[in-house]
């Protein structure tokens, strides 16, 4: 059965440094989301990607952010300079075309910022 | 933006009792509603799901109801087992899903 991957499972990076944080959705999909999850709370949504472009982006999702789908397979998230309370889990999700929104999500990736 | 209250935030129960979480919504654009279950450290889960143009569904020990009226929604897992025992997320999608702050589900054996 396809699976959404993402690499690392882990990443630590010293606060103020670059992340890219890599996912490889499912082939036949067409939308892309990040989610976030700080330890011991709820999956918030950060951005959804459609069509090259970004479709929706949360209030946590600043200048700092950027998604990118460099090819046909990749679809990435970079924080340019990390801060400490960008620590947590980062799932990322694909769906399909169809109508019903079934998202399927990553295993996360989680981002320790020292 | 759309808004997802879930409770309760924990929750203990005996095994074979049953346990049931609820979720109410605000944005009536909202057309899908799947149910979370989460481990420590685990990507969400997806136990089971429903479509704004069904009332309920069940699967197994698992059912789900959707009051659109209202905009409730409800997890029913029956005859619990110590392996229910997680984080239980409750999510709205209209594309992008908003979740539920989550229930802890402890069920004692």
């Amino acid at each position: 059965e396809p699976e959404v991957t993402q690499t690392p499972s882990h990443q630590v990076t010293q606060m103020g440094q670059e992340v890219i944080l890599r996912c490889v959705p499912i082939s036949n999909h067409l939308y892309f989301y990040w989610y976030r999850q700080i330890l011991g709370q709820k999956v918030e949504f950060l951005v959804s990607f459609y069509n090259n472009e970004i479709s929706e982006k949360s209030e946590i999702f600043d200048d700092q952010f950027s998604v990118e789908r460099p090819d046909g397979s990749n679809f990435t998230l970079k924080i340019r300079s990390t801060k400490l309370e960008d620590s947590a889990m980062y799932f990322c999700a694909s769906r399909s075309s169809g109508g019903w929104n079934e998202q399927f999500f990553g295993p996360g990736t989680r981002l320790t910022v020292l | 933006g759309e808004n997802v209250e879930q409770h309760p935030s924990t929750l203990s129960v005996q095994e074979g009792d049953s346990a049931v979480i609820k979720c109410t919504y605000s944005d009536s654009a909202s057309n899908y509603f799947p149910w979370y279950k989460q481990e420590l450290g685990k990507r969400p889960q997806l136990i089971i799901d429903i479509r704004s143009n069904v009332g309920e569904k069940k699967d197994q020990r698992i059912a789900v109801t959707l009051n659109k009226t209202a905009k409730h929604f409800s997890l029913h897992i029956t005859e619990t087992q110590p392996e229910d025992s997680a984080v239980y997320f409750c999510a709205a999608s209209r594309g992008k899903s908003t979740f539920g702050d989550g229930t802890t589900l402890t069920v004692k054996p």
